[in-house]
């Protein structure tokens, strides 16, 4: 098993440019996330999804898009890269036991991504 | 909402030294998560442990240890006689019963030196 994968591992835009980060887990998990990582800072929950089709709002979700049509793919998009975009983000897996919605989260290796 | 803190920032000491790791957390739930993750300086943040709230039990895992204390919300990390690879920032983290995130402290750097 790959685990959770993340393309690309670094990425420089520039203010106003889109990209799309891409997430995959082989690990038949229903549960994935996106969070962000700034500089001397824990993590910070963007977008989550429960299963293929569904998506919600984490604590940080304005710049961001996500869609969920697989159970292994979770991209997330940025539209108009902004510098306060500038971060390290990570896609992270769960499968929580019936009738929990937490659990261990298996983090990929993380996007670290400069808007210039 | 869940809080976590973790008030030492930086540690740093000589190998073969043991290092504690404080973590306090703040929550309303009667049922919670916590958890540790590494992230050595390559990035990638590794799962250490997960503990339930309902279960109190101390652990150790090789020279890694863990000690939950519910009366004072905290769960505290110990590397024993640590190791330069020891070397990374750790995380506490947090997440009540129906919570889909993690709540993370904002992670202590710990540098052993050789």
């Amino acid at each position: 098993n790959a685990g959770v994968t993340q393309t690309p591992k670094f990425r420089i835009l520039k203010i106003g440019q889109s990209m799309t980060l891409q997430c995959t887990q082989d690990m038949n998990h229903n549960y994935m996330y996106w969070y962000r990582q700034d500089p001397g800072m824990g993590l910070k929950l963007i977008y989550y999804s429960v299963g293929a089709g569904i998506t919600d709002k984490g604590e940080v979700p304005n710049g961001y898009n996500v869609s969920r049509s697989t159970t292994e793919d979770f991209p997330l998009r940025l539209e108009l890269a902004a510098p306060s975009q500038t971060s390290v983000y990570f896609c992270a897996s769960s499968y929580p036991e019936r009738g929990r919605n937490t659990d261990t989260q298996y983090f990929g290796p993380g996007t670290r991504l400069t808007v210039l | 909402a869940q809080k976590v803190t973790q008030a030492q920032t930086e540690i740093s000491v000589v190998e073969k030294e043991d290092v504690t790791l404080d973590c306090v957390y703040e929550t309303r739930d009667t049922t919670y998560y916590l958890f540790w993750y590494k992230q050595p300086p390559s990035g990638e943040l590794v799962f250490l442990i997960r503990r339930n709230s309902f279960d109190e039990q101390n652990e150790i895992s090789g020279r890694y240890s863990w000690n939950f204390q519910k009366s004072t919300s905290s769960f505290n990390f110990t590397i024993t006689a640590s190791q330069v690879v020891d070397s990374a920032v750790y995380f506490c983290a947090l997440s009540g019963f129906n919570d889909y995130k993690l709540s993370f402290g904002a992670g202590t750097t710990v540098t052993v030196r050789a």
